[in-house]
């Protein structure tokens, strides 16, 4: 079965400071995902990632997957004390499409100190 | 994208007791999925369900603790039966969307006490 590895699991920065946090799947990916979660609230999407290469912006977070599909990035400029939560990265679980369920890495939790 | 009403966001209930949770969805969808976020941990699947047909349950749960409907395309619920403390978790749906991407509710934050 697929796993998805997040680093780090937790992240501390001073606001303004910029930040990475990856994920690798065991397999490759034909659809990755990224959300932002607040503590104890629902999943806030963020991107989605399908080809080789790809990479995407919103405001100041970048989101890219690897040219072999199997690594993914999400870059965050400027960290603001908004940022602060939990990042999930999470993989279609079926091979080669989007018809089913997600599985999930473990999670980054990003706080930002002012 | 699709957008999801969950409830409730929160409840403290009495271990033997059950809480449903609802989603309502404002478009049609074939597949929805209730996932369970134990403290501390990521999202597992706890079940798939297909208007008109029985949900489908992934391994470690089961239909008499964990039993769902799914009456047309638009909502279901997820009821957490005979509660203990263990069951002490966040609980969302998903649904995948036209446009490819999959949205969550805004999550049932369970406590039993």
């Amino acid at each position: 079965s697929q796993e998805l590895e997040q680093s780090p699991q937790s992240l501390i920065v001073q606001e303004g400071k910029n930040l990475t946090i990856n994920c690798t799947s065991s397999k490759t990916l034909y659809g990755l995902y990224w959300y932002k979660q607040k503590y104890g609230e629902g999943l806030i999407f963020l991107m989605m990632l399908q080809k080789g290469g790809e990479e995407k912006s919103h405001e100041k977070i970048t989101a890219k997957l690897d040219e072999k599909k199997q690594q993914s990035s999400l870059h965050i400029t400027a960290s603001q004390p908004s940022h602060a939560g939990i990042y999930l990265c999470g993989a279609d679980s079926l091979y080669g499409g989007s018809q089913g369920n997600l599985i999930f890495g473990k999670g980054t939790k990003l706080s930002v100190k002012p | 994208s699709a957008v999801i009403s969950q409830k409730p966001s929160r409840d403290i209930c009495q271990r033997g007791t059950s809480l449903t949770i609802q989603c309502q969805v404002d478009s049609q969808v074939t597949m929805m999925f209730w996932y369970r976020q134990q403290p501390g941990q990521s999202l597992t699947l706890i079940a798939t369900a297909n208007q008109g047909s029985e949900a489908t349950y992934e391994s470690g749960f089961v239909i008499d603790k964990f039993p769902i409907s799914r009456p047309n395309l638009t909502f279901s619920t997820l009821t957490v039966s005979n509660m203990s403390p263990e069951d002490s978790s966040i609980y969302l749906c998903s649904v995948l969307g036209q446009g490819g991407g999959y949205t969550f509710g805004s999550g049932t934050r369970l406590t039993v006490v």
